[in-house]
């Protein structure tokens, strides 16, 4: 199905361990985008990539890890959760976001014990 | 550098009434604007943008918004507001960057 999806869509961790959430999206969109959304704090940048093999950090990078080898892929991993990593986060891709905007996926929702 | 401010973390208007949801934006080159709409446990969905061209920018489900100059605004109204618009609306700006600066919401509810 063409779009972006994140998997899985529910995460419980516990504090610690490592995790990985998936994104991937089916339009070769060179940019890629992850957020989490909290509560009084909107949606905060977490890294980006403007092509394959090239990221760059955002806003609240730290304790998060991406890669991205295929232009379709861009993981998020958490490399010891923390509970403060409990949110919602979101994946998007676009071509041109100053011109098209984003498209976002549905979101994968971590909470850390 | 960009920046988004939403008037009102919560906004409640009854059904059938005007919805208007204030944005403003700061920015030192003309900007390009976008209001987003977020469901309940979905992602976040366009529904309008303002790149150049006319100030008057219809998007979907009846809303629209105007880009303003004068007042650094992109304002998003409805005539008449329906309980399936009870949803948080971001706006955003972009100054021909790769990435978008996004507001920190209104949350709409719709009255009964």
């Amino acid at each position: 199905d063409a779009g972006i999806t994140q998997s899985p869509r529910y995460k419980i961790t516990e504090t610690g361990r490592q995790v990985t959430l998936m994104c991937h999206q089916t339009w070769s969109h060179s940019y890629m985008f992850w957020y989490r959304q909290d509560l009084g704090h909107g949606l905060r940048l977490i890294y980006y990539s403007a092509a394959a093999d090239i990221t760059d950090k955002g806003e609240v990078p730290d304790g998060y890890v991406v890669s991205r080898s295929k232009t379709e892929n861009f993981p998020l991993t958490l490399e010891s959760a923390t509970r403060s990593q409990t949110s919602v986060y979101f994946c998007a891709s676009s071509e041109r976001p100053d011109l098209y905007g984003y498209t976002f996926g549905s979101g994968t929702r971590l909470t850390v014990v | 550098a960009q920046s988004v401010t939403q008037l009102g973390s919560h906004v409640s208007v009854s059904e059938g009434a005007l919805v208007l949801l204030r944005c403003n934006y700061s920015s030192s080159v003309p900007p390009y604007l976008f209001w987003y709409v977020q469901y309940p446990n979905q992602g976040l969905q366009l529904l309008l943008k303002y790149t150049t061209g006319a100030t008057l920018v219809k998007g979907i489900n009846g809303f629209e918004a105007e880009f303003k100059k004068s007042e650094t605004s992109f304002h998003l109204t409805k005539p008449s507001a329906h309980m399936s618009d009870a949803a948080e609306y971001f706006c955003a700006v972009s100054i021909r960057d790769d990435k978008i600066i996004f507001g920190k919401g209104t949350r709409l509810h719709i009255l009964p």
